[in-house]
C-alpha cells in the first residue's frame, strides 16, 4: 500500500486478555517503529527492527510485550495479560533504508487499544 | 529525567495570529530536532526539521527557532489557520538515522478559532 497501514484501528478488550496489533510497513522500508501514545502524553518508543539485525527492544515497557517481525516486513506487536494502564494508542512507523530519501518516517493511523 | 520539556499543553489562538510552541532539551549531544503534526485519528508527519548549525528554518508559515546556548527550540506558525488545529510535538535526538533514540515531548493541541 501506499502508507503504513495498521491494524485493527480500534480495540475493546478485557482485563487479562492478550492482544496481537499489526502493522503492516511501507514496501520496501527496512526500519520498522513501535511507539505507545497514552492520553496527553507524548510518543512513547516501544521497539525497532532494522532489516535482520536484532531488534532494540529497550523500550517495552514490561515483559507482557513483545514484537516480532516476520520475512523483513509485517510486523506484530503482542500484549499478553493486558492491564488497564496498556490503554493507548499504539503507532507504528517506518523508514527508508535509502539515507539519500533523509530521516523521515512515516506513521499509521494506529491502532486504539481499550482495556476494559 | 525528561529530557525534551514541551509548553504549553494547549494552545488557542485567533485565525491570523501567531502560534508559538516551546521545547527545551538536555542532552547538549542532540543533533537534530524534528516537530511533527497530528490530526485527530491519524499518525504524526514530519512537518519541519533544525539542525544545531543554524539558529532559524522556515517553511512556508512555519519557523523553527533555535537557541543552542539556551538548550531551546520553539515552533512559530505565522498567519495561523484552522486548517493548522492539530497536535505538535517536538522531538530530539542524536543522528537522525538512530530514531529509536530520539525523545519527543508531551505535545501541544492548538485551536486556531476562525
Amino acid at each position: 500500500g501506499a502508507g503504513v497501514s495498521q491494524s485493527p484501528s480500534n480495540k475493546v478488550t478485557e482485563k487479562g486478555k492478550d492482544v496481537e496489533l499489526r502493522c503492516d510497513p511501507i514496501s520496501g522500508h527496512t526500519a520498522l517503529y513501535w511507539y505507545r501514545q497514552s492520553l496527553g502524553q507524548g510518543l512513547e518508543f516501544l521497539i525497532y527492527f532494522q532489516g535482520n539485525s536484532a531488534p532494540d527492544k529497550s523500550g517495552l515497557p514490561s515483559d507482557r510485550f513483545s514484537a516480532e517481525r516476520t520475512g523483513g516486513s509485517v510486523s506484530t506487536l503482542t500484549i499478553q495479560r493486558t492491564q488497564q494502564e496498556d490503554s493507548a494508542v499504539y503507532l507504528c512507523a517506518s523508514r527508508s533504508p535509502d539515507r539519500s530519501s533523509g530521516n523521515t518516517i512515516y506513521f499509521g493511523e494506529g491502532s486504539w487499544l481499550t482495556v476494559v | 529525567q525528561q529530557q525534551v520539556k514541551q509548553s504549553p499543553q494547549s494552545l488557542i489562538v485567533q485565525k491570523g495570529g501567531i502560534s508559538i510552541i516551546n521545547c527545551a532539551y538536555e542532552n547538549t549531544a542532540f543533533d537534530y530536532f524534528p516537530w511533527y503534526q497530528q490530526f485527530p485519528g491519524k499518525g504524526p508527519a514530519l512537518l519541519i526539521a533544525i539542525r544545531p548549525d543554524v539558529s532559524e528554518k522556515k517553511e512556508g508559515r512555519f519557523t523553527i527557532s533555535f537557541n543552542k546556548s539556551a538548550k531551546q527550540f520553539s515552533l512559530h506558525i505565522m498567519d495561523s489557520q484552522p486548517g493548522d488545529s492539530a497536535t505538535y510535538f517536538c522531538a530530539a535526538g542524536r543522528d537522525l538515522y538512530n530514531f529509536n533514540k530520539f525523545y519527543f515531548g508531551s505535545g501541544t493541541k492548538l485551536n486556531v478559532k476562525p
